[in-house]
């Protein structure tokens, strides 16, 4: 149980574009969903908080226009990248919890590179 | 300023020995403490965690502990095999718990278990 997929895996896109990234959580219903992102050899650092039907939370120093995160369903939370240039490339991970848990269970990331 | 500190980078242990990961904290305010497991380009997996009511807990080879005073966990891992080669994440978090529990993750410390 707790199965938390993401896709795409691995992307490519040009400056100046913009790129989703899907979370779902596949045997359970996630009320709150949450984007990392982790540079080369660094820890996870927290980019913002979702909960089902309600805006995102973002950290400090995260640029909600530039991120843009959805979780329309309990099953489902996206993100979008908009307008990304190459300092967006990295690895970007998603984690899902239940009502009333307390472990995270994190999807298997996406790489994004930016060219 | 790092809530979740990891200060080791690196642990080589030999195969059938005790792996001992250590995790320093400084919010006196966290009451949940996880312990992940991650490959490289994948998302992290649980494998552990207790609360800070508690000074143990075990699951098979995995055992953590925690010394509230000392504001330190420990993860050991009895016996080591090649196959928990990975880099380790300790994690904690703090109330209010209603829009899901926000993680702060340590820097991680890479376990090499030679056979």
């Amino acid at each position: 149980g707790a199965v938390v997929s993401q896709h795409p895996s691995w992307v490519i896109c040009k400056s100046g574009t913009s790129v989703k990234i899907e979370c779902r959580s596949l045997d359970f219903q996630a009320t709150t969903m949450f984007w990392y992102r982790q540079f080369p050899k660094q820890s996870l650092m927290l980019m913002a908080t979702s909960n089902e039907g309600s805006k995102a939370t973002y950290e400090q120093g995260v640029e909600k226009d530039k991120f843009l995160i959805n979780h329309a369903s309990l099953t489902l939370s996206t993100l979008t990248v908009t307008s990304a240039h190459p300092e967006d490339s990295s690895f970007y991970i998603c984690s899902a919890t239940g009502q009333g848990r307390y472990e995270q269970y994190f999807g298997p990331g996406t790489r994004l590179t930016v060219t | 300023d790092q809530q979740v500190k990891q200060n080791s980078p690196s642990l080589s242990v030999q195969e059938g020995r005790i792996s001992i990961l250590n995790c320093d904290y400084t919010n006196s305010m966290f009451d949940y403490f996880l312990w992940y497991k991650k490959y490289p380009a994948e998302g992290p997996t649980f494998l552990i965690s207790i609360s800070s009511i508690k000074d143990k807990n075990e699951d098979g080879r995995f055992t953590v502990f925690l010394n509230k005073s000392a504001k330190h966990l420990s993860l050991h891992i009895v016996p080591s095999q090649p196959g928990d080669s990975a880099v380790y994440f300790c994690a904690a978090s703090a109330p209010p718990y209603n829009q899901g529990g926000k993680l702060i993750f340590g820097q991680g410390t890479e376990l090499s278990v030679k056979p």
